[in-house]
C-alpha cells in the first residue's frame, strides 16, 4: 500500500464548477501539507501549503487538512479552463530533510 | 529572474551510455533535489543535498549520480546502470532546513533511451 494515495482521474466538469481533489495518507507523522498544480510538460508550481490540521484559503482555492481521518482536500471554487492540470498533492514530516512524499496526481480537464 | 534552470529540455540516449542533466539555482537555496516523474507514479526522490559536497541517497538512487561542488548547482548523472532511464526528471530546491520550507520545482528534463 503506498504512503499517499490519489485518485488518477481523469476528472471532467463545466466551467465554474466547485472541483474537489482529495489525497489520504497512512504515515501519521505528516505535519506540511502542500499541493502541486502541473502543466503538460512542465514543472510542478505550488499551490497551497498547510502545516497540521485546519483549512487555508487563497483566491479561489481552498486547502483542508482532516489529520484524525489522514485526509487532505483541494477545492477550487468557480473553475476555469486555465485551471485544466495535473494536480499533485504532497507531504512531509520534520527530521526528513523535506523529503516530500507526493500522491500519483489527479488530471482535471475543465470545459467550456 | 530568481529561479531553477534545467538543461536539456529534452535528450535522446543510447543505451550503455551515461548522461549528465544540469540543474542551477539562483535562489540562494541550501538544499536541492532531484525527483523522477513517470506515469501513474508520481514523483519518487533519487537523491538530495542539504548542504555544499554533501548529499544522500534517496529512494530510487541505484543507477544515478550526483555531485553538488557548488551552491547554486547539482548535476545529475544517469549512468547505463539504470535500466529504465525514460522518465521526466525535476530538479528543486528549498532554502533552510527546516521540514516546513518551501519546495520549488525547475521545469524539468525528459529523457529518452533510443
Amino acid at each position: 500500500q503506498k504512503e499517499v494515495e490519489q485518485d488518477p482521474g481523469p476528472l471532467s466538469v463545466p466551467e465554474g464548477a466547485i472541483v474537489s481533489l482529495n489525497c489520504t495518507y497512512s504515515n501519521s507523522a505528516f505535519q506540511y501539507f502542500m499541493w502541486y498544480r502541473q502543466y503538460s510538460r512542465k514543472g510542478p508550481e505550488l499551490l497551497m501549503y498547510t502545516y497540521s490540521s485546519g483549512n487555508k484559503e487563497d483566491g479561489r482555492f481552498t486547502a483542508q487538512v482532516d489529520k484524525s481521518s489522514k485526509y487532505i482536500s483541494l477545492f477550487i471554487r468557480d473553475s476555469q479552463p486555465s485551471d485544466s492540470a495535473t494536480y499533485l498533492c504532497a507531504m512531509t514530516r520534520t527530521g526528513t530533510a523535506s523529503k516530500l512524499t507526493f500522491g500519483t496526481g489527479t488530471r482535471l480537464q475543465v470545459t467550456l | 529572474d530568481g529561479g531553477i534552470t534545467q538543461s536539456p529540455k529534452y535528450l535522446f540516449r543510447k543505451e550503455g551510455q551515461n548522461v549528465t542533466l544540469s540543474c542551477e539555482q539562483n535562489l540562494n537555496h541550501d538544499a536541492m533535489y532531484w525527483y523522477r516523474q513517470d506515469p501513474g507514479q508520481g514523483l519518487r526522490l533519487i537523491y538530495y543535498s542539504q548542504i555544499v559536497n554533501d548529499f544522500q541517497k534517496g529512494d530510487i538512487a541505484e543507477g544515478y549520480s550526483v555531485s553538488r561542488e557548488k551552491k547554486e548547482s547539482f548535476p545529475l548523472t544517469v549512468t547505463s546502470a539504470q535500466k529504465n532511464p525514460t522518465a521526466f526528471y525535476l530538479c528543486a530546491s528549498k532554502t533552510g532546513s527546516k521540514a516546513g520550507n518551501t519546495i520549488y520545482f525547475g521545469e524539468g528534463s525528459w529523457l529518452t533511451v533510443v
